[in-house]
């Protein structure tokens, strides 16, 4: 079975761009996490959805949104792109609501130039 | 806040020790907690995990870890290290009040033959 799939692997953005990044779950899991992981730590919550619904939010603003489509893929947008923006991308689903146990993609490289 | 803490941030062995690797986590309520790997170059991969039951749980490739409530603890054990184990490793946590999946900062492991 594939896991999940992320694209695209690595992006080049300058200061004040917008990005799309996109993941694709497991078969069969309906819940879709995504993390922000900056060089040195560990990854950090930004959204939770569970069947099309945002079920959590991390501390991020209002320049990072997400969505997810009726067949769970998953897109995660971030408007005005900052420096402080480069991170790996990473997602992740799970078959239950609480997304207790995840299963990680590759990650995007973002790089904000 | 929850917070997860991990005391280790770099640790060099040689084939055949024994691994010990901390972890703490500050919420009292009932949690989930998971250790997962990232082998060079490879994605996040969920080494163990425990939700209830034996508080000794034991996952892949010789790993064990030991869910101590009264510490806060869920460390993460190996008797006999191999080269192989080279890794970075995270603990996680997922309160049920929450639902989110709450990183340490990882502990860089390097295993020389």
């Amino acid at each position: 079975d594939a896991g999940v799939t992320q694209s695209p692997t690595h992006l080049i953005k300058t200061r004040g761009q917008h990005v799309t990044l996109r993941c694709s779950p497991i078969s069969g899991h309906k819940s879709v996490s995504w993390y922000q992981q900056v060089l040195g730590q560990g990854p950090q919550f930004i959204f939770q959805y569970y069947e099309k619904e945002e079920r959590g939010r991390g501390n991020f603003p209002d320049r990072f949104s997400a969505r997810q489509f009726p067949n769970y893929s998953s897109e995660l947008n971030v408007n005005a792109l900052l420096l402080g923006d480069s991170a790996l991308y990473l997602c992740a689903s799970s078959l239950d609501q609480a997304g207790r146990e995840q299963y990680f993609g590759p990650g995007t490289r973002l790089t904000v130039t | 806040a929850q917070s997860v803490s991990q005391h280790n941030h770099h640790v060099i062995l040689s084939e055949a020790a024994s691994l010990e690797l901390g972890c703490n986590y500050s919420y009292g309520g009932t949690v989930n907690l998971f250790w997962y790997v990232q082998y060079p170059g490879q994605h996040l991969q969920l080494l163990l995990k425990y939700f209830s039951g034996d508080p000794l749980v034991k996952g892949i490739k010789g790993f064990e870890a030991e869910f101590i409530k009264s510490k806060f603890s869920f460390n993460l054990r190996k008797p006999s290290v191999q080269w192989s184990d080279t890794a970075e490793y995270f603990c996680a946590v997922i309160s049920y009040n929450t639902d989110k999946l709450i990183f340490g900062t990882g502990t860089r492991l390097q295993v020389f033959p």
